[in-house]
């Protein structure tokens, strides 16, 4: 069965502190990493699509990163918009599903 | 705005009794997918359509069955409601083998 454990749990950031977030799955056939922003009440926001490891995107101050068995989420110089639950999600071969970690919250003090 | 669109917002009903939650995809995408998110579950797959077609299922209970119309909105349909159906339920659209897009979610509370 897919798994994807997503850590830390929590994270509380100053702002301008820069960290990683870390996504490692075990999957048979990964069609896709997906990272999603989520804030308190809504649906998940859709940020990057991974697919081979090596491979990078960046948006503003996030930057994703895959390789064979994790993905980070770079946080570079957060404010305090950064502040929402980032989830990471894995599609395989199998199927079109989303298999989704539990998350990370991140808070980002001013 | 994903361009996902779900109604309603928030329900709140008894147990025993049956909902549905709608769902309106992006325009142009085929499939549609509900998922359930819970406070000790996370984000669970329920179910996939695919214009107008069951594609996949996942741990949805016997209790709880969706459709795609012909116009591609969908709709989830519980029934025989418990405490513990209370959750958020999120829609989400992709054409197929791509990125999905949520929408804004109904929070369900099952008193």
């Amino acid at each position: 069965e897919d798994q994807v454990t997503q850590s830390p749990e929590a994270l509380r950031l100053q702002e301008g502190e820069s960290s990683s977030l870390n996504c490692s799955y075990t999957v048979s056939g990964l069609r896709g990493l997906f990272w999603y922003r989520q804030d308190p009440g809504k649906g998940p926001e859709f940020l990057f699509t991974l697919y081979s490891a090596g491979e990078e995107k960046e948006k503003e101050r996030l930057k994703a990163t895959l390789t064979k068995k994790e993905s980070f989420l770079h946080i570079t110089a957060p404010k305090p918009e950064d502040s929402a639950t980032y989830l990471c999600a894995v599609r395989t071969s199998n199927d079109y599903k989303l298999s989704f970690g539990a998350g990370t919250t991140v808070t980002v003090r001013a | 705005d994903s361009g996902v669109t779900q109604t309603p917002k928030h329900l709140i009903t008894a147990t025993g009794q049956r909902v549905t939650l709608r769902c309106s995809p992006r325009s142009g995408d085929l499939s549609v997918y509900w998922y359930q998110q819970s406070l000790d579950q996370g984000l669970q797959f329920l179910i996939q359509y695919y214009n107008g077609e069951e594609r996949a299922k996942g741990n949805i209970l016997e209790r709880f069955s969706a459709q795609q119309f012909p116009d591609l909105h969908s709709e989830l349909n519980l029934s025989s409601l418990e405490l513990g159906d209370s959750a958020l339920y999120f829609c989400a659209s992709s054409p197929l083998a791509a990125e999905q897009f949520f929408g804004p979610g109904t929070r369900l509370t099952v008193l």
